[in-house]
């Protein structure tokens, strides 16, 4: 149980265009979605939380309109890197928690996507 | 940065061996968990260990949490080729935050 989809696993796109990553959690509902970034042989660092039905809240340093996030259900949250450029290359990676279990499962992660902006 | 360290930052034993990591931190914490994630892949939880707490078990792993030092260890046992990724804690700083430390390569020789 506790399972979290992340598409696509890598994407290729030319600078300047716009990139839309998915995160869904398939086996529960979930109200709060974590947006990390992760550059190589990095930590993963919180850029944002994605709230169901309100604005997410984006880390000190992030930029809004560049990282924007939409959570219009209770298992589908977006990412789009907007105007991407080639600093924002990098692994992005969601995760969310199922209310419904204990604490001890900890926090399910997505696979992560990898970006590339050529 | 509120992120925690993690040492060694990397780790190469053979296999059979234990290992051992750990991880401190500069906040007061809710609970304390560690993930592993192999190359170019998300993060699996492993392992849990409440603010009171100061042991526990689970399989081969063993993580210990000192509060008083901000610190936290784990061990695994017995280490396996499987076992080589990269190890990292996390506090869980309320409000759903999770801010992880800087990671340890765990390398397992055959």
């Amino acid at each position: 149980g506790a399972v979290v989809s992340q598409h696509p696993s890598w994407v290729i796109c030319k600078s300047g265009t716009s990139v839309k990553i998915e995160c869904r959690s398939l086996d529960f509902q979930a109200t709060t979605m974590f947006w990390y970034r992760q550059f190589p042989k990095q930590s993963l660092m919180l850029m944002a939380t994605s709230n169901e039905g309100s604005k997410a809240t984006y880390e000190q340093g992030v930029e809004k309109d560049k990282f924007l996030i939409n959570h219009a259900s209770l298992t589908l949250s977006t990412l789009t890197v907007t105007s991407a450029h080639p600093e924002d290359s990098s692994f992005y990676i969601c995760s969310a928690r199922d209310l419904l279990k204990g604490d001890d499962y900890g926090y399910t992660f997505g696979s992560g996507t990898r970006l590339t902006v050529v | 940065s509120q992120q925690g360290e993690e040492d060694p930052q990397a780790l190469s034993i053979q296999e059979g061996e234990n290992a051992t990591m750990n991880c401190s931190y500069k906040t007061s914490i809710n609970n304390l968990q560690w993930y592993r994630q192999n190359s170019g892949r998300g993060l699996v939880h492993l392992i849990l260990i409440r603010s009171n707490e100061r042991e526990k078990h689970s399989g081969r792993l063993r993580v210990t949490l000192d509060t008083s030092k901000k610190s936290s260890s784990l061990l695994i046992t017995a280490s396996r080729a499987a076992d080589t990724a990269s190890y990292f804690c996390a506090t869980d700083q309320g409000a759903q935050k999770l801010v992880f430390g800087q990671g340890t390569r765990l390398t397992i020789n055959p």
